[in-house]
């Protein structure tokens, strides 16, 4: 069955970095992208950005793309998630989703969700 | 960016109540428009994909409708396991964005 595993749960302090990795299994790791969303505690959901593991392309979100890298190790269907300075705001649930791309198909399966909690 | 409006931000229902939501795009979107239902401490799950096409797996309770720029979902006959947020997204364009999200829960 399709599944996504993403890491453990995070606290870093105020200007640092945080890594999320999300392990894929069942499909085909290059025929879908994976977007990264966010969701603050009690909050909605926030696209923060694609990659194409076929093509390595990417596309971020306006609010982070100046803090945010997302790359793919293809050789274990896994993607990551790299957030730089961060801030009390970005204490958030963050989920990483298969993607079956724009006008194509939504968001269809997710992680488990990642628990980053930035505080000094 | 693409603005969703979803209405209710939140309901109170009972078991085997109808129940409709509805969501709307500041532009056209066509159909592609998908209906999520959360619960606490889990990830969206997909309902509805292609704005009322019926993800696998999903009781078929479950239905959603529009095109453009108006959208509705409904959940025909409440059920306990239904109590939840619900969230609409459009996957029309880049940014993907979402409802503020309806939240079900028990009169």
């Amino acid at each position: 069955q399709i599944q996504l595993v993403q890491s453990g749960a995070e606290v870093k302090k105020p200007g640092a970095s945080v890594t999320v990795s999300c392990k894929t299994s069942g499909y085909t790791f290059t025929a879908y992208g994976v977007s990264w969303l966010r969701q603050a505690p009690g909050q909605g959901l926030e696209w923060m950005g694609w990659i194409s593991p076929y093509s390595g392309n990417t596309n971020y979100a306006q609010k982070v793309q100046d803090r945010l890298n997302l790359n793919i190790d293809i050789s274990t269907s896994t993607a990551f998630m790299e957030l730089r300075s961060l801030r009390s705001d970005d204490t958030a649930v963050y989920y990483c989703s298969r993607d079956g791309g724009i006008a194509v198909s939504p968001t269809d399966y997710w992680g488990q969700g990642t628990l980053v909690t930035v505080s000094s | 960016d693409i603005q969703m409006t979803q209405s209710p931000s939140s309901l109170s229902a009972s078991v085997g109540d109808r129940v409709t939501i509805t969501c709307q795009a500041s532009q056209d979107v066509n159909t592609y428009l998908g209906w999520f239902q959360q619960k606490p401490g889990k990830p969206p799950r997909l309902l509805i994909y292609g704005a009322s096409n019926l993800e696998m797996g999903v009781p078929s309770r479950f239905s959603g409708s529009g095109s453009g720029t108006d959208f509705t979902f409904t959940i025909a006959s409440l059920q306990p396991e239904d109590f939840a947020t619900y969230y609409c997204q459009q996957y029309d364009n880049l940014p993907l964005t979402f409802g503020g999200g309806t939240r079900v829960d028990l009169k």
